[in-house]
């Protein structure tokens, strides 16, 4: 089977870096992969990691390692706009996509 | 629209109906995918298509629960003898490839919103 598990709740201020955390278990895997969802709007992708390290994509970035089952997702000079929830989600061999309960980010001023 | 279309957006029914949700995804993708939401929750996997044919469709809660995806295009997630429990965002995606491979990119629709009274 397979297990995701982030935080529930983050707060940060504007123009700061915030750090969410990502673990998982899982049977097979074909990557870890963070989707961001603003309040009754569907999930948007964000990022994808197959292989260990960082990814950096503009004021996002992403890191896996697949022997500690672990990801983050970095978002740097936070935005007002940046506040949402952050879905962290696992691929298995299939394809099937699990998501974690998701982290909801408020960012204040 | 070049974006997946779910309908209906909202859905009201009453216990034990019968209930139909409709995706339309992006044009030429392969897989589809069937979520449900609750508030405060992440989406929650039902089942999923790699063309016509259900790949995996461990997450389908019991057997009132059925989709199909008859020509590899537009899918239906069919509810019978509906609960209060089934109450949640439908959602539906879709990706060029399956196994959301290469960039893992799901697109996803709006969802439709089901409240069983």
């Amino acid at each position: 089977g397979q297990n995701i598990d982030q935080p529930t709740e983050m707060t940060a201020t504007e123009g700061a870096i915030v750090q969410i955390n990502c673990t998982y278990q899982t049977s097979g895997f074909n990557g870890l992969f963070w989707y961001q969802q603003h309040a009754g709007e569907a999930p948007t992708f964000l990022s994808y990691n197959v292989l260990d390290g960082l990814e950096e994509k503009g004021r996002f970035s992403s890191f896996l390692s697949r022997s500690k089952g672990y990801s983050y997702l970095l978002l740097k000079e936070l935005q007002m706009k940046d506040s949402a929830s952050y879905l962290c989600a696992v691929s298995s061999n299939t394809g099937k996509l699990i998501f974690g309960q998701g982290t909801t980010l408020q960012v204040k001023p | 629209g070049a974006g997946v279309s779910q309908t209906p957006s909202n859905k009201v029914t009453e216990k034990g109906k019968y209930v139909e949700l409709r995706c339309d995804p992006i044009s030429g993708h392969t897989a589809l995918y069937w979520y449900r939401q609750s508030l405060g929750q992440g989406p929650e996997f039902l089942i999923y298509f790699q063309g016509t044919g259900a790949a995996d469709d461990s997450g389908l809660p019991n057997d009132r629960f059925f989709a199909v995806r008859p020509e590899g295009s537009v899918s239906t997630l069919k509810i019978q003898r509906t609960e209060r429990g089934d109450s949640a965002v439908y959602l539906c995606a879709s990706s060029p490839l399956g196994g959301a491979y290469p960039t893992g990119e799901l697109f996803f629709g709006e969802g439709s919103r089901l409240t069983v009274l």
